[in-house]
């Protein structure tokens, strides 16, 4: 079981630039949750992917949004991205609400 | 706003001693409390849960609602326990968000 999967695992933009981040859940898993790390600090709850849709959101603005398929698999993806983005993007994926999270390894994102 | 302190950004004990790293939060409801840890190149996992009253690897922790506090302990550090932890609040009404502390490191000593 390869557990939680993220895609890049580092990636460079530029501001203004767009972004999208990929995740694989844990198999068995069929809730997808994304956090931000800013360094130094704890992950942030961005939002929640449940039956394909958006369950709960974080206080993160419009220019998140996410996606999530018909596998479980999810996306995350920033527009007109800021100097203040660049961060480690972590995706948690459970079995329903309540269930233990289980984290991937993140995806390092840095703006310039 | 519910809020997760860890005031000690690091920690640092020698093998054999005691250890207690500290969590205190801030929330009006009936919070579900955890501790996840990260060891160095490895991801986030989750080490222990209030709700389970579980000892992990030698780790405890109690929930003290008068307090507010969950305290993560070891009665004997050992080398491998160094690493990142977090302690992190899950609001009741809601599923998968988790409120993080900032993290303390604790580092034993040899």
């Amino acid at each position: 079981d390869a557990g939680v999967t993220q895609s890049p695992t580092h990636l460079i933009k530029t501001r203004g630039q767009q972004v999208t981040l990929r995740c694989s859940p844990k198999s068995g898993h069929d809730t997808v949750s994304w956090y931000q790390q800013a360094l130094g600090q704890g992950p942030q709850f961005i939002f929640q992917y449940y039956e394909e849709e958006e369950r709960q959101r974080g206080n993160f603005p419009d220019r998140f949004s996410g996606h999530q398929f018909p596998n479980y698999s999810s996306e995350l993806n920033v527009n007109a991205l800021l100097l203040g983005d660049s961060a480690l993007y972590l995706c948690a994926s459970s079995s329903g609400n309540y269930s233990p999270l289980h984290f991937g390894n993140g995806t390092r994102l840095t703006v310039t | 706003a519910q809020r997760v302190t860890q005031p000690e950004k690091l920690l640092s004990v020698f093998k054999g001693a005691p250890v207690e790293l500290k969590c205190n939060y801030s929330y009006s409801g009936s919070p579900e409390l955890f501790w996840y840890v990260q060891y160095s190149r490895q991801r986030l996992q989750l080490l222990l849960r209030h709700i389970s009253r579980e000892s992990i690897k030698g780790f405890t922790a109690d929930l003290n609602k008068g307090e507010t506090s969950f305290h993560l302990k070891k009665p004997f550090a050992q080398e491998e326990d160094s690493a990142m932890y977090y302690c992190a609040l899950r609001e009741s009404e809601y599923g998968n968000k988790l409120v993080f502390g900032a993290g303390t490191i604790l580092r034993v000593k040899s």
